[in-house]
């Protein structure tokens, strides 16, 4: 069965750093495109960019290059989206999704919700 | 960037009728285009891939089609299971843009 696992609720005050986690099981990890996507308090779903775990090439969307980095540790089949300095405008849900047997995200995490507030 | 555009952003509808949601691109994008589903508190499913193509799983009353700059999704008989959130999105050329969303209710 395919799964994709994310971590946990994050609490972070403004200017604080973050790395949250997607675990990918059931499927060939490093075949197929991991994406995340955030969900604002009460609005829609934003991709914000994804990365192919085989060769960890990754596309960003404008409205967050530079403010994020997509990584990914094939050993342990987990992706990762990272700040280096958190705004209150981050909190949100965010979701990994995986492109798995069709060409669009077939495949979703729970989603990991992250609280910024000081 | 390709801008998704959704319309209606909601729609009242009772159980039974059918209903059609449309998501205009602001450019071409062949059949690229993907529509989910996403009910309170809970990760977006996956309805229609390449605009027409009916998920695994997905009960035959969601239909999609279209091409080019213009989709509909269709739900021919709406369940009271059906009373949700559905976004489309295109998958043509980065950045990966999603529509609006338009909220079923009743």
């Amino acid at each position: 069965e395919v799964q994709l696992v994310q971590s946990g609720a994050e609490v972070k005050k403004p200017g604080e750093s973050l790395r949250i986690s997607c675990k990918g099981s059931g499927y060939s990890f490093t075949s197929h495109y991991i994406n995340w996507v955030r969900q604002m308090p009460g609005k829609g779903l934003e991709w914000m960019g994804r990365i192919d775990p085989s060769d960890s090439y990754s596309h960003y969307s404008p409205s967050f290059q530079g403010h994020i980095t997509i990584s990914v540790d094939k050993s342990i089949s987990t992706a990762y989206l990272q700040w280096s300095s958190l705004k209150a405008s981050d909190t949100a849900i965010y979701y990994c999704a995986a492109n798995v047997f069709v060409p669009a995200s077939d495949y979703w995490g729970q989603g990991t919700l992250v609280t910024v507030s000081s | 960037d390709i801008q998704m555009t959704q319309s209606p952003s909601s729609v009242s509808a009772s159980v039974g009728d059918r209903v059609t949601i449309t998501c205009r691109a602001s450019q071409a994008i062949s059949s690229w285009l993907a529509w989910y589903q996403q009910k309170p508190a809970k990760a977006p499913t996956l309805l229609i891939y390449s605009a027409s193509s009916l998920q695994s799983g997905v009960p035959s009353r969601f239909s999609g089609s279209g091409s080019g700059t213009d989709f509909t999704l269709t739900i021919s008989s709406l369940q009271p299971e059906d009373f949700a959130t559905y976004f489309c999105q295109q998958v043509n050329s980065f950045p990966l843009t999603f529509g609006g969303g338009t909220k079923v209710e009743i």
